[in-house]
């Protein structure tokens, strides 16, 4: 059974800057797409970023386009999202998820973390 | 975008009843469809994907249909550990989107 662990969140005043991490284990991380997602408080889910197995393509939402990078070592198992002028609508709990099946493009996230908690505040 | 709308947004339910719970795509995903649980203070949890393949441990009390742009999310007999909120994701392409949920409460 995989297991994903994310850490890194924190208070930051707008315009600031946060890294985020992911901890992949129990599965093949290095064959998978990974993914961040994001659920404000008292909201949905809303999905920010994926990664290609290999880290050669990448995709953002245009809420996030420009400020956010997403990146991942395979030889450490884990999974980072760099985080640059933040506004207060990026208040968040920040998810990783990992795609249901390896080596595909699309597909649905069947194991995600426990979230990591990124408040955006003066 | 494809934009994910869910119905209703409330659904109060009576345990040992059915649930039936909606999701319309704006334009067709085919079947890249999943339904997700998700509980106070936790993750969300995959249930179903392809529209109606149940993930590992999902009981078959849970089950999904659909295609293209109408699909269903349907739990029989409803037990305590289903209410819940439920959200519908599209993954037919980038950005993947979510409905904005339906919480199944207890009646």
């Amino acid at each position: 059974e995989g297991r994903l662990l994310e850490s890194g969140g924190d208070l930051v005043q707008p315009g600031g800057s946060l890294r985020l991490s992911c901890a992949a284990s129990g599965f093949t991380f290095s064959t998978y797409s990974m993914n961040w997602v994001r659920q404000a408080p008292g909201k949905g889910p809303e999905w920010v970023s994926v990664i290609s197995s290999g880290g050669g393509t990448t995709y953002y939402a245009d809420s996030v386009k420009g400020r956010f990078t997403i990146s991942r070592d395979n030889s450490r198992n884990t999974l980072y999202l760099q985080m640059k002028s933040l506004r207060a609508e990026d208040t968040a709990l920040y998810y990783c998820a990992k795609v249901a099946v390896e080596a595909t493009k699309y597909n649905a996230l069947d194991i995600w973390g426990q979230g990591t908690m990124v408040t955006v505040s003066s | 975008d494809i934009i994910m709308t869910q119905s209703p947004g409330t659904l109060s339910v009576s345990p040992g009843e059915r649930a039936t719970l909606s999701c319309r795509a704006s334009q067709s995903v085919g079947s890249d469809l999943a339904w997700y649980q998700q509980k106070p203070g936790q993750a969300p949890r995959l249930l179903l994907s392809g529209a109606s393949t149940r993930a590992t441990g999902v009981p078959a009390t849970i089950s999904g249909s659909g295609s293209g742009t109408e699909f269903t999310l349907t739990i029989s007999s409803l037990q305590s550990e289903d209410f819940a909120v439920y959200y519908c994701q599209q993954y037919n392409n980038w950005p993947y989107t979510f409905g904005q949920g339906t919480k199944l409460e207890i009646k």
